[in-house]
């Protein structure tokens, strides 16, 4: 089982949809999380951090379950401009140093 | 407030060549760490330097070999070049201090594209 796992899609959207992208994670004793958007060719983006059940930040929310193993990213109100790839990240180990676990993405397309 | 640069932004080098890459961290950030993203997948970390030192290592062999300079900035050495090796790298810069805990976020640069013919 890989450290963390993504839908890869893509998520075919109109705009002014709300998109919901999930993410599994294996190592139990993880305790915070990001969100990573990518555009095409470019670098990774810090999108969101998760330290506890969830955090909001305008139309994206971000959510936690612990018990399940899974990380949530809901999009709502979708633009345009919210095409690109969502990568979902664990520090491996926790609490350890920075070393960050990368999901393969999710890609989303946000069309008129 | 300069970000992460990387150096130079794109590569073509052949089998069995060398190649070495460059990273220079976000100001106030003493720790770099080197990824490696191949087409279609998401980043994979190679190593972590803090300090001068190699803190700690993925799952990459011995070819990948890096440095890192008083000044944070840092190095990617890879030897004996595979067609495999073909990937976007980069470089994520954070601040590790005495006492670091994976909740910090890095901050990436733009990532150099290597191309092995």
């Amino acid at each position: 089982r890989k450290e963390v796992e993504q839908d890869p899609g893509p998520f075919n959207v109109p705009e002014g949809a709300t998109v919901a992208f999930n993410c599994t994670y294996s190592n139990s004793a993880s305790q915070s999380f990001f969100w990573y958007r990518q555009d095409c060719r470019k670098e990774p983006k810090l999108l969101m951090s998760v330290y506890s059940s969830g955090n909001e930040d305008g139309r994206f929310t971000a959510q936690l379950n612990r018990a399940s193993q899974y990380i949530s990213l809901l999009i709502r109100d979708s633009k345009l401009s919210d095409s690109a790839t969502y990568l979902c990240v664990a520090p491996n180990p926790p609490g350890g140093y920075n070393k960050l676990i990368f999901g393969a993405g999710t890609r989303l397309a946000v069309h008129p | 407030d300069a970000g992460v640069t990387q150096s130079p932004t794109h590569l073509i080098k052949t089998r069995g060549q060398q190649v070495t890459l460059r990273c220079s961290p976000k100001s106030g950030h003493d720790t770099v760490s080197w990824y490696q993203q191949a087409l279609g997948q998401g980043p994979q970390f190679i190593f972590q330097y803090y300090e001068e030192e190699e803190r700690q290592r993925g799952n990459f062999p011995d070819r990948f070999s890096g440095h890192q300079f008083p000044n944070y900035s840092s190095e990617l050495n890879v030897n004996a070049l595979l067609l495999g090796d073909s990937a976007l790298y980069l470089c994520a810069s954070s601040f590790g201090g005495a006492i670091v805990r994976g909740n910090q976020p890095q901050h990436f640069g733009d990532g150099t594209r290597l191309s092995i013919l």
